[in-house]
């Protein structure tokens, strides 16, 4: 069984400042990791994925994430943020051998001008 | 349609009534799933189909649920004799199985009970 923990649930931040939501998980077997973006009232769009290759995945709205399998971590981040970034993000795992999502608790990101 | 469907968007039932909640997958995805997003938490993964293979049900939180998947396709969720803590939204997502995509979500079905 695999586990995902977000470690952040609340993160405020100001218009062009960067910001990076943590996320860790557990597994005994090797994974697929996601990130889920759902903006206020509406359903969840997928922001990123990293499957194999390069640690540094890059996503839709200048995010990007590193895969870090020392630190079992899959932390985001996006250098400069919008007002419409504003929403709820989720982190998610899926082992190899299975096709469960796990999902972290969400990171609600508030943009402030 | 392009994406993941699922109807109603809204719904509001009596406590005790019966509900069934629809999704229609993207046409060709084997896999679909379940999961349910009460206020201020995260996704609660409910059940999972993946072709012809018995269900994943491991996380339905009660006999009140059951799920089903009618010609590998359209799926019903189905909660009987509702409870006031059933409402949440009822998120439907489907992902291929020959290659690992990230699940595609709809755009829920808000349940209340009252």
């Amino acid at each position: 069984a695999q586990s995902v923990t977000q470690l952040d649930s609340q993160v405020p931040v100001f218009e062009e400042a960067p910001v990076e939501l943590r996320c860790n998980y557990s597994s005994s077997v090797s994974v697929y990791l996601f990130w889920y973006v759902q903006y206020p009232n509406q359903g969840l769009q997928l922001l990123l994925k990293y499957l194999s290759g390069s640690t540094l995945v890059k996503g839709i709205n200048g995010f990007e994430a590193e895969f870090n399998k020392s630190q079992t971590s899959f932390h985001l981040r996006k250098p400069s943020v919008h007002i419409s970034d504003t929403a709820e993000y989720f982190c998610a795992v899926r082992s190899f051998n299975d096709y469960k999502l796990s999902f972290g608790a969400g990171t609600t990101v508030t943009v402030r001008a | 349609g392009a994406g993941v469907s699922q109807s109603p968007s809204n719904k509001v039932t009596e406590k005790g009534k019966d509900v069934e909640l629809r999704c229609d997958p993207i046409s060709g995805h084997t896999a679909l799933y379940w999961y349910r997003q009460s206020l201020g938490q995260g996704l609660e993964f409910l059940i999972y189909f993946q072709g012809n293979s018995a269900p994943d049900k491991s996380g339905l939180p009660s006999d009140r649920f059951s799920a089903e998947r009618t010609g590998g396709s359209v799926s019903t969720l189905t909660i009987q004799r509702t409870q006031q803590e059933d409402s949440a939204v009822y998120l439907c997502a489907s992902s291929t199985q020959g290659e690992v995509l990230a699940a595609f979500f709809g755009q829920g079905t808000r349940l209340t009970v009252v």
